[in-house]
């Protein structure tokens, strides 16, 4: 089992580019998780699906970042257009069932200058 | 939601016990309290979860108290590849029983040689 895996590890872009974050879940775990890391507000959850279904993106912070999961083993993260405000690493994570542990990838480090 | 109170650091000599303490004083009775740690630039990892009743796995041992109100963590033998940031997290239900993990700011253990 390889975990769940995350591309690129890191990503640096200019402000107004788009980045787009991917996540390959673990394989047969039917909840997938996008955080968002930062020194100032911690670790946050932005959207969780559900079998491919977005349940509860209340965390997502404004209109310029969408998630979208087309089957069970990617999911994407983009931001468009990026500012430096979104500078963060970004996690994804993955669990068996809702009450299941969860398993974190290693994360994407985001920097817009 | 119930919150969490943990030390801001603590350290511990290497080969000895860490105790981990944790306050959830206004957690409710079908909430669950869940351990993660985060080593430096890596993804948050599972460690330990439980009710009530004590738990032990092969990382770590989780003891409750019986008013549900604290708990603690404790690794047996720290060595120095437990230095990390350790969380301590009451699990939220959510529709559907995903579980949403509001992570704190944690407690900051360094395992001293």
């Amino acid at each position: 089992d390889a975990g769940v895996i995350q591309s690129p590890r890191h990503e640096v872009t200019e402000m107004g580019q788009e980045v787009t974050l991917r996540c390959k879940p673990i394989s047969g775990h039917d909840y997938l998780f996008w955080y968002r890391q930062t020194m100032m507000r911690g670790l946050e959850l932005l959207i969780y699906f559900n079998n491919n279904v977005p349940i509860d993106d209340s965390g997502m912070p404004e209109d310029r970042f969408s998630a979208k999961m087309p089957n069970a083993s990617f999911s994407t993260l983009k931001i468009q257009p990026s500012e430096p405000r979104d500078s963060a690493v970004y996690f994804c994570a993955s669990s068996w069932t809702g009450a299941s542990p969860l398993h974190f990838g290693n994360g994407t480090r985001l920097t817009v200058t | 939601d119930a919150k969490t109170t943990q030390p801001t650091s603590m350290d511990c000599a290497e080969g000895r016990a860490a105790n981990l303490p944790c306050n959830h004083s206004t957690i409710s009775g079908n909430e669950y309290v869940y351990w993660y740690r985060q080593i430096h630039s890596q993804g948050p990892q599972y460690i330990i979860h439980g009710l009530k009743n004590n738990e032990t796995n092969e990382m770590a041992s989780l003891i409750i108290t019986e008013d549900r109100k604290s708990s603690t963590l404790i690794l047996p033998h720290a060595t120095l590849r437990d230095t990390a940031v350790y969380y301590c997290i009451v699990r939220v239900p959510l529709i559907q029983g995903a579980q949403k993990l509001v992570f704190g700011q944690g407690t900051r253990l360094t395992i001293n040689p």
